[in-house]
């Protein structure tokens, strides 16, 4: 079970934006760990979306954004489109475990 | 082109030992964090440790300490995920990734494509 909770499922009409919660605790996000995104294709392997709290890899469009606050960090999606339909992990380390950990994922639809 | 190609399918027995690897190329291997991370069938990410090609420096995740060995070979840059006792419960699909230059605990940037194990007797 991991330390940081995701919604399992979101979803959203095209066009529309949708945000994708990661909650923590003060031995991970609130210890000022950073967080890290990926957004996982069926079927495919994850890819990094976003690194460092808030900075995109190049190519990732700018429609991918993220934030973090006290023990909580969040992945916005604005104009989804049918091919943002995947999977999207959080990642932070965790210094009471002194292990990283990814959230449990959470399913995005697009309706 | 920066990539990480890892080994095949590999179908196994309890019990059994297996060693699955991944070689990286297009960057200086010797200087990048690897890590392993698994995925049970229809289930999320699971970090399961790093390695420094470097000098070896090693760090797993609790979950996975004495479960499994993460080793490395630069001389042909090749990291290795190993098992010296198969359990039916790792049976998953197992990633590769690439860490940072400085710091274990930062993203993984560069995937492969993954290594499916299925452990049945």
């Amino acid at each position: 079970q991991s330390v940081l909770t995701q919604p399992p499922s979101v979803s959203g009409a095209p066009g529309q934006r949708v945000t994708i919660s990661c909650t923590g605790y003060s031995s991970n996000i609130g210890a000022g760990n950073d967080v890290h995104w990926y957004q996982q294709l069926p079927g495919t392997a994850p890819k990094l979306l976003i690194y460092a709290n808030n900075n995109r890899p190049s190519g990732v469009p700018d429609r991918f954004s993220a934030s973090k606050s006290g023990t909580s960090a969040s992945l916005a999606i604005t104009g989804l489109q049918a091919e943002d339909e995947a999977d999207y992990y959080c990642q932070s380390y965790d210094s009471s475990l002194n292990t990283s950990q990814f959230g449990g994922g959470t399913k995005l639809t697009v309706l | 082109e920066v990539q990480l190609v890892q080994s095949g399918a590999e179908v196994k027995k309890p019990e059994e030992s297996l060693k699955i690897s991944c070689k990286g190329s297009g960057y200086s291997f010797t200087n990048y964090w690897i890590g392993w991370v698994r995925q049970m069938p229809g289930k999320g990410l699971e970090w399961m440790g790093v390695i420094y090609p470097g000098d070896s420096d090693t760090r797993y995740s609790p979950s996975f300490q004495g479960q499994v060995t993460i080793s490395v070979d630069k001389s042909i840059s090749t990291a290795y995920l190993q098992w010296s006792s198969l359990k039916a419960s790792d049976t998953a699909m197992y990633y590769c990734a690439r860490g940072s230059y400085y710091d274990f605990r930062d993203a993984f940037d560069i995937w492969g494509q993954g290594t499916m194990v299925t452990v049945s007797s």
